[in-house]
């Protein structure tokens, strides 16, 4: 099972808004609503920012949003802040032996 | 708050084991699954095992299958990484991290982590 597909960088100033893709295909991203985003700042353990395609745990800020397309997955950061500067990974359920899967990653930077 | 402290990484040989260790708090450890995640250094994350809440599951990446054993104390509130025949592609940072929902419930997201412990495995 391959890793999805992100873009190894995206980057905007304060106050635009960026998006991360994460391709996959039908026996994972397309296939089940089990998509979730983590931001990772370096040295630090992962922080959950989107589960089931679209929905922001308590305490995540609302300028995070997800939404999933066929086999494509999409993170959208508005209002873009310095704080937001991290490794953003998707992640999915799949239907292989190995039963879950990361994205590549992608490095958003502020400008 | 809930905490998980993962304990037991070190340096090992090939062909070594080690058995890592998490330590969980602050919530009702027996309700839910929990999941070990690891990184290699500059490298991306890669999902290891899963243990359901009431051990009636255990699933691996194909990368570790036959090789590693997930397993739990629920009285001890402790899940445990047992990883034998260690080559030098486990060289990582392992992370346990805990299923947002309860039961049989989960949707494969992972909503506490703890800090990780560093594997590295090298002659």
């Amino acid at each position: 099972q391959s890793a999805l597909t992100q873009p190894a960088s995206v980057s905007g100033s304060p106050g635009q808004s960026i998006t991360i893709s994460c391709t996959g295909t039908s026996s994972d991203v397309g296939g089940y609503n089990y998509v979730s985003w983590y931001q990772q700042h370096p040295g630090k353990a992962p922080k959950l920012m989107i589960y089931d395609v679209s929905n922001r745990p308590s305490g995540v800020s609302d300028r995070f949003s997800g939404s999933k397309s066929g086999n494509t997955a999409s993170l959208t950061i508005s209002g873009l802040q310095a704080e937001d500067e991290a490794e953003y990974y998707c992640s999915s359920y799949t239907g292989s032996s190995t039963l879950y899967v990361f994205g590549t990653g992608t490095k958003v930077t502020v400008l | 708050q809930v905490q998980l402290v993962e304990s037991g990484g070190g340096v090992v040989q090939p062909g070594g084991s080690l058995r890592l260790s998490c330590a969980a708090s602050g919530f009702t450890f027996r309700s839910y699954g929990m999941h070990w995640v690891r990184q290699a250094p500059g490298k991306g994350l890669e999902w290891v095992a899963f243990i359901r809440y009431d051990v009636s599951n255990k699933f691996y990446a194909d990368s570790v299958k036959g090789r590693f054993t997930i397993s739990r104390d629920n009285s001890k509130k402790t899940v445990y990484l047992q990883m034998n025949s260690l080559r030098a592609e486990d060289t990582a940072m392992y992370y346990c991290a805990k299923d947002r929902l309860t039961g049989y419930s989960s949707t494969w997201a992972f909503d506490y982590w703890g800090q990780g412990t560093l594997v590295t495995v090298s002659s």
